[in-house]
C-alpha cells in the first residue's frame, strides 16, 4: 500500500517555464512533508520542505503547496532551469521528531533549453 | 565538513554470500536509516536507527539486519544475498527534532 504517491512519472518542460510536480498522501497521520533532488549516482538531496501548520513554504525558485483536505502537495519551480533537470521524490513523516520518512516514487524531470 | 559517506560505492557479489555495507557519519546524529531504491518503488526503508544499541525494522526489513555500536555507524548487513536484492542502496542521518534527512552518495549492490 503506497503511502506517498507520485502518479506522474516524467514531466519535460520549456527552460524558463513553470514545473509543477505533483504529490498525494493517503495517511493523515502525516504533518511534515519534504521534497528531495536527486541526479544520477548521487543520493538524493533535501529541496524544501513544509509543515501541516502551514499550506505554503517558498524558497528562492522553489515554493511547495499544501492541501490537506485533499491530502495533496505540489511543488513550483519556476523559472525552470536546465540544472533543475533531476528526479523529484516526495516524502512525507507521521512524527517530526522522529525524520522517519516514507518516500514518493519520484518524477523525472526534464527541463529543455 | 560533516559529512556521510558509504562504501563501497559498488559491489558484486554471489547469491547466499554474506555482504556488509558500511554507513559512516559525522554530524553526530543520533538517527540513522538505510533506504533502497528500485525502479517504480522510489526509496524503500529498510532499518533504522535512534541511537546506540537502537535499531527498528522498516517496510522492506527481511532478509537484512543492523548493527549501532557507535553514533557514527550503521552498517547493513545481509544475511544471505538474494537476486532480488539487487539495488541501489542510501544511507541517511538526522538531528532529533529536525526532521531533514541528510543522505550517502549510495552503494549499487549486484547480486548475481
Amino acid at each position: 500500500d503506497q503511502q506517498v504517491k507520485q502518479n506522474s512519472p516524467s514531466l519535460s518542460v520549456q527552460e524558463g517555464r513553470i514545473s509543477i510536480l505533483n504529490c498525494d498522501y493517503t495517511n493523515s497521520m502525516f504533518d511534515y512533508f519534504l521534497w528531495y533532488k536527486k541526479y544520477p549516482a548521487e543520493g538524493p538531496t533535501f529541496l524544501i520542505s513544509i509543515s501541516s501548520i502551514k499550506d505554503k513554504n517558498e524558497d528562492g525558485r522553489f515554493t511547495v503547496f499544501l492541501n490537506k483536505s485533499a491530502k495533496h502537495l505540489s511543488l513550483h519551480i519556476v523559472p525552470s532551469q536546465p540544472g533543475d533537470s533531476a528526479v523529484y521524490f516526495c516524502a512525507a513523516s507521521a512524527l517530526r521528531d522522529t525524520g522517519k520518512l516514507i518516500f514518493g516514487q519520484g518524477t523525472t524531470l526534464q527541463v529543455k533549453p | 565538513d560533516a559529512e556521510i559517506t558509504q562504501s563501497p560505492r559498488h559491489k558484486i557479489t554471489e547469491t547466499g554470500r554474506q555482504v556488509t555495507l558500511a554507513c559512516h557519519q559525522t554530524w553526530n546524529h543520533n538517527n540513522m536509516f538505510w533506504y533502497r531504491q528500485d525502479l517504480g518503488h522510489g526509496l524503500r526503508l529498510i532499518h533504522y536507527s535512534y541511537g546506540v544499541q537502537d535499531t527498528n525494522k522498516g517496510e522492506v526489513s527481511d532478509g537484512y539486519s543492523v548493527s549501532r555500536s557507535n553514533t557514527e555507524d550503521l552498517p547493513l548487513t545481509l544475511e544471505s544475498a538474494a537476486s532480488s536484492q539487487t539495488s541501489v542502496y542510501f544511507c541517511a542521518s538526522s538531528e532529533s527534532s529536525a526532521g531533514v534527512a541528510f543522505f550517502g552518495q549510495g552503494t549499487r549492490l549486484t547480486v548475481v
